[in-house]
């Protein structure tokens, strides 16, 4: 059975910085692209992040560029999110996928 | 960045009924490859989005035959024949064809 299992989330003042985790089972993680999205609160979903299977290819969204940071280790089936410089508006659930397969998310709350 | 434009953002309908739910994209979705990434997910309430249709018409797993994609370019349906209870949330069209990845708005398919 697949599972991708996010950790690492909680509430963070503004300007400070929190790292994800996700932890992947059941498939062969260092063959896929993986993907960080985010949901803020009764919100659609919003594309964060990407890193290809080697991690030769990475990208940003717009509103994240420069402030986080999306790095996997293989060994350890494990995908990571480096968040810095936390606005309020980074507020969300933070889901680990790569697509065809969904972690159940990890809540960042900024807030002072 | 691609817009995704999706339709109708709510739907209200009874258990049996057949509905549609149209993405149009701001330009074409055929990658390189050849290949269209353009998939369709819900997300039921409280859960985590689950891939339905992947590449516009190809299944997801354990998906049942109820659901379908069409479309080529910059124009997708997806088609629900027989809503049942378990359907009911809101869809999402996503594009991978380009970065940034992008999400339709969602539609919310709620029971008559």
């Amino acid at each position: 059975e697949v599972q991708l299992v996010e950790s690492g989330g909680g509430l963070v003042q503004p300007g400070r910085s929190l790292k994800l985790s996700c932890l992947a089972s059941g498939f062969t993680f260092s063959n896929y692209g993986m993907n960080w999205i985010r949901q803020a609160p009764g919100k659609g979903l919003e594309w964060v992040a990407s890193i290809s299977s080697s991690s030769s290819y990475i990208y940003y969204a717009d509103t994240v560029k420069g402030r986080f940071t999306i790095s996997r280790d293989n060994a350890k089936n494990t995908l990571y999110l480096q968040m810095t410089s936390l606005r309020s508006e980074d507020t969300a659930l933070y889901y680990c996928a790569s697509l065809g397969y969904w972690g159940q998310g990890t809540l960042v709350t900024v807030s002072s | 960045d691609v817009v995704m434009t999706q339709t109708p953002p709510s739907l209200s309908v009874a258990i049996g009924q057949s509905v549609s739910i149209s993405c149009k994209s701001s330009q074409s979705l055929v990658y390189s490859d050849g290949k269209t990434y353009l998939h369709w997910l819900l997300q039921s309430p409280g859960q985590s989005p689950k891939l339905l249709i992947y590449q516009v018409s190809n299944l997801g797993s354990g998906v049942p035959d109820r659901f379908s994609g069409t479309g080529s370019q910059k124009d997708f349906t997806l088609k629900i024949s027989r809503v049942e209870a378990e359907d009911l949330g809101v869809y999402y069209c996503v594009q991978a064809t380009h970065f940034p990845y992008t999400f339709g708005a969602g539609t919310k398919l709620e029971l008559k």
